[in-house]
């Protein structure tokens, strides 16, 4: 079975702080998609990465990278210099093949102040 | 810019009744779903359906059907509303696994039901 764990249900950080929102992940596949999603609180999820599971490196966009960790199942993801527009709920997900069936945690809530 | 379209940001309806949300799709995408997002428990997926007229149970089918008459529609039915499908519905869509290299899903911005 699939099972993604989003331990941090809501993280609060002042602006410029950086933040590391965790996700751990299960499953038997050896081939499998993991995904970040942003839901703003105009209510759509909005894609950030996709990352499958032979590619390890980390990725780096702007203010955001993520660290992808095979050996402890974990995709984890950084703001640097947090801004009052990254409030929002995050998602991780997991998916056997990429755009079709999709497992989500249950989101982290992240709280920026200015 | 391509959208998916759900047909009402917030809906109330009284315990037994019949309820349709609807979503429209303007990607030619043949993967649609719908998930219901409740605090605590992220979102769980319904039902998907990967073409026209076909469709699959989700973890969480009981109480809801769904339609797909045309391939840019997909619709989910609350036969007999209850108390405990008040909930934010979320429909998504994706193109087929392989087409492309950058499947993800596409979320419309969701529809609020509270059923009194």
């Amino acid at each position: 079975a699939q099972k993604v764990t989003q331990a941090q249900t809501e993280i609060s950080v002042v602006e410029k702080e950086d933040v590391t929102l965790d996700c751990v992940y299960e499953t038997r596949d050896t081939t499998y998609y993991l995904f970040w999603y942003k839901q703003p609180p105009s209510g759509e999820l909005v894609f950030l990465i996709r990352r499958n599971s032979f590619d390890e490196q980390n990725e780096i966009s702007g203010r955001y990278s993520w660290n992808f960790q095979k050996s402890t199942s974990s995709f984890n993801f950084t703001i640097t210099a947090s801004q009052v527009v990254d409030s929002a709920v995050y998602f991780c997900a997991l998916s056997r093949d990429g755009g079709f069936k999709t497992i989500f945690g249950a989101g982290t809530r992240l709280f920026v102040k200015a | 810019d391509v959208k998916v379209t759900q047909s009402s940001r917030y809906l109330v309806k009284r315990t037994g009744e019949k309820v349709f949300l609807e979503c429209v799709q303007d990607m030619d995408h043949e993967n649609m779903f719908w998930y219901r997002q409740d605090p605590g428990l992220g979102l769980r997926l319904i039902y998907f359906s990967y073409d026209v007229k076909m469709k699959e149970k989700g973890d969480i089918p009981e109480g809801y059907s769904v339609s797909r008459e045309k391939k840019e529609r997909f619709s989910l039915i609350l036969e007999s509303a209850s108390t405990n499908q008040t909930s934010m519905y979320l429909c998504a869509s994706s193109s087929r696994p392989g087409q492309r290299s950058d499947e993800k899903l596409f979320f419309g911005s969701g529809t609020q039901l509270s059923v009194l």
